[in-house]
């Protein structure tokens, strides 16, 4: 069965510091894709990164990098120079079935504190 | 621009009540999905629905139905509401047939049951 695993309930980073928070996931699909979401006190969902399962490079958007091990089934999202702002709950989630039946699953999330 | 626009935003129900949760997308996507966000369990998946006329159980289904209605709404009901269904619903949209697009989210009803 589908499994999105985040280990770290919370996290605390410096300010202008990087941080890693963890995922692993379990599939039996070859073709799924991988997900980050940000998600402030507010409440809405603000879609951060994707990665495919057959994308050869780790996807990178701006202050956003994802560690893509296939292999170990793991795909950790790497912030780099914390901001204030990027103080919030951070998912991830993982989708297969696209031809079928198009299935997205999220994990627990990890809360992350940026400290000034 | 609407986008997913669920209604109502906040709801307060005895138990054994009932009542649909309704969502519609203006962005002609195929995927469309339920989801409650509990503290400490993330988002999970109540039913889904990859096109008009499909619907598939998720991981918490039970004492909930679902209708798509058509392409653009995606009803959730509550047929005898219980206090373990306390909890935020969140409804999203996405395009099929392509595994990269992300998914939309509405703002959430906020649904407490007494």
């Amino acid at each position: 069965a589908q499994k999105i695993t985040q280990t770290q309930p919370g996290m605390f980073v410096q300010e202008k510091e990087a941080v890693t928070l963890d995922c692993t996931y379990d599939t039996s699909d070859q073709s799924y894709g991988l997900f980050w979401y940000k998600q402030p006190s507010s409440g809405e969902m603000i879609f951060l990164i994707y990665q495919g399962s057959y994308d050869e490079q780790n996807a990178t958007e701006g202050r956003y990098s994802l560690n893509f091990q296939k292999a170990r089934k793991s795909a950790n999202l790497v912030i780099s120079a914390s901001q204030l702002g990027d103080s919030a709950m951070y998912f991830c989630a993982m989708r297969e079935g696209l031809a079928s039946y198009d299935k997205v699953i999220f994990g627990p999330g990890t809360s992350l504190s940026v400290i000034p | 621009n609407a986008g997913v626009t669920q209604t109502p935003k906040f709801q307060v129900l005895k138990t054994g009540q009932s009542m649909t949760l309704q969502c519609a997308q203006d962005m002609n996507h195929n995927s469309m999905y339920w989801y409650r966000q509990d503290p400490g369990m993330g988002l999970r998946l109540i039913y889904y629905s990859a096109s008009e006329g499909t619907t598939d159980k998720g991981e918490v289904p039970n004492g909930y139905n679902v209708s798509r209605l058509n392409k653009r709404e995606f009803s959730l009901r509550l047929e005898s509401a219980a206090p373990s269904q306390t909890s935020v619903y969140f409804c999203a949209s996405s395009e099929a047939r392509d595994l990269g697009q992300p998914q939309h989210f509405g703002d959430g009803t906020r649904l407490s049951i007494l």
